[in-house]
């Protein structure tokens, strides 16, 4: 099974509200990954997950907070986000970010922030 | 720095034509190389890798060879179905790029794939 789930599928929210995006992931992989996707873009790294450890932050903006509680989970906190942060969020995970494995992704989570 | 370019569409073809989508890289180390396609409103789904160079990835009838002497990774079709309208991306993974971004996925800007039936 190389099942990347996550919830939900599509979240509208309002500049003063706070939201999370979950991801989770069963295959035993010990990356895990957030990425931003605009229309027509490849995704932009956002975060890594190594071991439930963050080792890169992407230079994202404090209200984009990301949480990893256990090896399978992963969450994204949304806080004051601005209308530009419309997009594409997608999970990803990897057996292992040290050796070039490929990475699974999830369905996204459309967001639209009015 | 690690990089990948590939060829921008769209790209527009009728069912049953041939399909190639270049692609081509640079990279420091040895990287692992990947296509993914991406299908309208979806995630990114793994469509084929390859490892080291000469290997040649397939899934679905697509096919692409790793040419290190070229630093390429075309990817190929020899019919095409409406069901293969998608963006397609080439992507590359470096576990031994010093610069601290191994293991993370290097993508092309993507290609647009359109079948006319």
């Amino acid at each position: 099974d190389t099942e990347v789930t996550q919830t939900p599928k599509h979240l509208v929210m309002g500049m003063t509200n706070k939201k999370s995006l979950k991801c989770e992931q069963h295959m035993g992989h010990r990356a895990m990954y957030w990425y931003k996707q605009k229309a027509k873009k490849p995704p932009e790294l956002m975060f890594v997950y190594s071991y439930e450890k963050l080792s890169i932050n992407e230079s994202v903006p404090s209200r984009f907070s990301p949480e990893c509680p256990n090896s399978s989970l992963l969450n994204l906190h949304l806080h004051a986000l601005q209308p530009e942060d419309s997009a594409l969020y997608l999970c990803a995970s990897s057996q292992d970010r040290t050796v070039s494995y490929e990475q699974y992704f999830g369905p996204g989570t459309r967001l639209t922030v009015t | 720095g690690n990089s990948v370019t590939q060829m921008e569409g769209p790209v527009t073809l009728s069912e049953e034509a041939f399909l190639t989508i270049n692609c081509t890289y640079t990279a420091t180390g040895y990287p692992s190389l990947f296509w993914y396609v991406q299908y309208p409103g979806e995630g990114l789904q793994l469509l084929l890798k390859a490892t080291k160079a000469d290997d040649k990835g397939s899934n679905k009838g697509f096919e692409a060879t790793y040419r290190k002497e070229t630093t390429s990774f075309h990817l190929e079709k020899g019919s095409v179905q409406v069901s293969d309208s998608a963006v397609y991306f080439c992507a590359l993974s470096d576990a031994w790029d010093y610069g601290g971004s191994q293991g993370n996925l290097i993508f092309g800007k993507g290609t647009k794939l359109s079948v006319k039936p």
